[in-house]
């Protein structure tokens, strides 16, 4: 058991560019949340997955968001002509199916600053 | 839109003394989930709280379920410098819900 581990750790991007980041799952976890994060702040969930299907998104995630877990194991978040509101921690968890006992394991995040 | 209030938002206090945070709701709860976050890290799980009334202890902090299961609260006694970090709850609807945090400073 490795952990849940987030690419990058730090993400610098120029307002307008598009960014992608990566979560890797505890292997045997089915499902995988993205939250985002503000200094301070608790974390404001975004999406998740249960396997491949992604079962929920937030009304937070506008269309500039998107993520994908093609093979229900790694999974990708992209923001599309990043703005400076966009700034933030991106977290990514994994848990078994049934999170009311089961705790969310989360990966150290990705920060992204936009310029 | 957060769905758990906690309080304090901030609180600095000295080692050695105790302090309380809270987290309310208007809804009740099945279960509530406390997590610790340190600078750079994500967050990690403290305790479940699952019964109305339960009390669960680890180490030096006490975890309350409301017996309505609408709140709940985290003692720390004799903090420690260690102790410092944001302080979270959570509540279960399909994905995590968690409340805006307290964020705890411990000097030493």
């Amino acid at each position: 058991d490795t952990g849940v581990s987030q690419n990058p750790r730090h993400k610098i991007t120029k307002r307008g560019q598009n960014v992608t980041f990566r979560c890797d799952p505890i292997s045997e976890h089915n499902r995988l949340y993205w939250y985002r994060q503000t200094l301070g702040q608790g974390p404001e969930f975004l999406t998740y997955f249960q396997n491949e299907a992604q079962l929920e998104k937030s009304r937070l995630l506008s269309d500039r968001f998107s993520a994908e877990r093609p093979k229900g194991s790694f999974s990708t978040l992209e923001i599309q002509r990043t703005e400076q509101g966009d700034s933030a921690m991106y977290l990514c968890a994994s848990s078994l199916v049934g999170v009311e006992l089961s705790p969310l394991h989360f990966g150290n995040g990705t920060r992204l600053t936009v310029t | 839109t957060q769905l758990l209030e906690q309080s304090p938002q901030f609180l600095s206090i000295q080692e050695g003394e105790n302090l309380t945070v809270y987290c309310n709701s208007s809804s009740v709860f099945s279960s509530l989930q406390w997590y610790r976050q340190e600078p750079g890290e994500g967050p990690v799980l403290l305790v479940t709280v699952v019964t109305g009334g339960e009390v669960k202890k680890l180490k030096r902090l006490t975890f309350q379920f409301g017996d309505a299961r609408k709140d709940s609260s985290l003692h720390i006694t004799a903090a420690q410098p260690g102790d410092t970090g944001l302080y979270l709850c959570a509540r279960s609807t399909g994905k995590l819900i968690f409340g805006q945090g307290t964020t705890l400073q411990v000097k030493p």
